[in-house]
């Protein structure tokens, strides 16, 4: 089975730090995501890339950049946290062939304060 | 970008009887629409999806079916269980990999 692992369940942070959220796949999968996750708003895209190096903005970019220096790996990076940033923060590979579709992580829940 | 509405945000069954979750979504051109569940305290997996080409597809109690000039897709549980309790996400998608998801459905199975 393909692993999407992100590296914190649970995360308290305080207004203005800068946080990474890190998330890191044992498969060679060019695409990967990250999205916030809100009751009543569903999955929201934040951040996408197809290949090392390579970003793509989502539907809510604003606060939020990421870095992809290799393959496996996909950080999330809250520039100057604020209060509005607490959320469920899922990342995800995507899958071609027999397990099609997104592969999520466990998911980490920020909470800012 | 896509904008995809889902319906209802809670809906509670008995056990056995089915469920109904509809989606909208705005861009005529998405070509690819997929259902995920999301149990308590668990990552989304996905259940079952649809492409532009076909008008329904069934998965043992689950399907989904699709209209293209309406512009929207349909979740149906038949005889439903506990285990269906949890949270149903529709999506829609032009490129696949790229999905825009809908608020989604709690859904609750009575005993």
């Amino acid at each position: 089975d393909v692993k999407v692992t992100q590296s914190s369940r649970y995360l308290v942070k305080r207004t203005g730090e800068k946080v990474f959220l890190e998330c890191v796949q044992d498969m060679d999968h060019e695409n990967m995501f990250w999205y916030r996750q809100d009751p009543g708003l569903g999955l929201r895209l934040i951040y996408f890339s197809y290949d090392v190096k390579m970003k793509e903005k989502g539907d809510i970019p604003e606060g939020y950049s990421v870095s992809r220096e290799k393959k496996e790996r996909f950080s999330l990076i809250l520039e100057s946290a604020s209060t509005n940033q607490t959320s469920m923060y899922l990342c995800a590979t995507f899958l071609t062939g027999l397990h099609y579709g997104y592969t999520f992580g466990s998911g980490t829940r920020l909470t800012v304060v | 970008g896509e904008n995809v509405e889902q319906h209802p945000s809670t809906l509670s069954v008995q056990e056995g009887d089915s469920a109904v979750i509809k989606c909208t979504y705005s861009d005529s051109a998405s070509n690819y629409f997929p259902w995920y569940k999301q149990e308590l305290g668990k990552r989304p997996q996905l259940i079952i999806d649809i492409r532009s080409n076909v008008g329904e597809k069934k998965d043992q109690r689950i399907a989904v079916t699709l209209n293209k000039t309406a512009k929207h897709f349909s979740l149906h549980i038949t005889e439903t269980q506990p285990e269906d309790s949890a949270v149903y996400f529709c999506a829609a998608s032009i490129t696949d990999y790229k999905l825009s998801f809908g608020a989604g459905t709690t859904v609750t199975v009575r005993a």
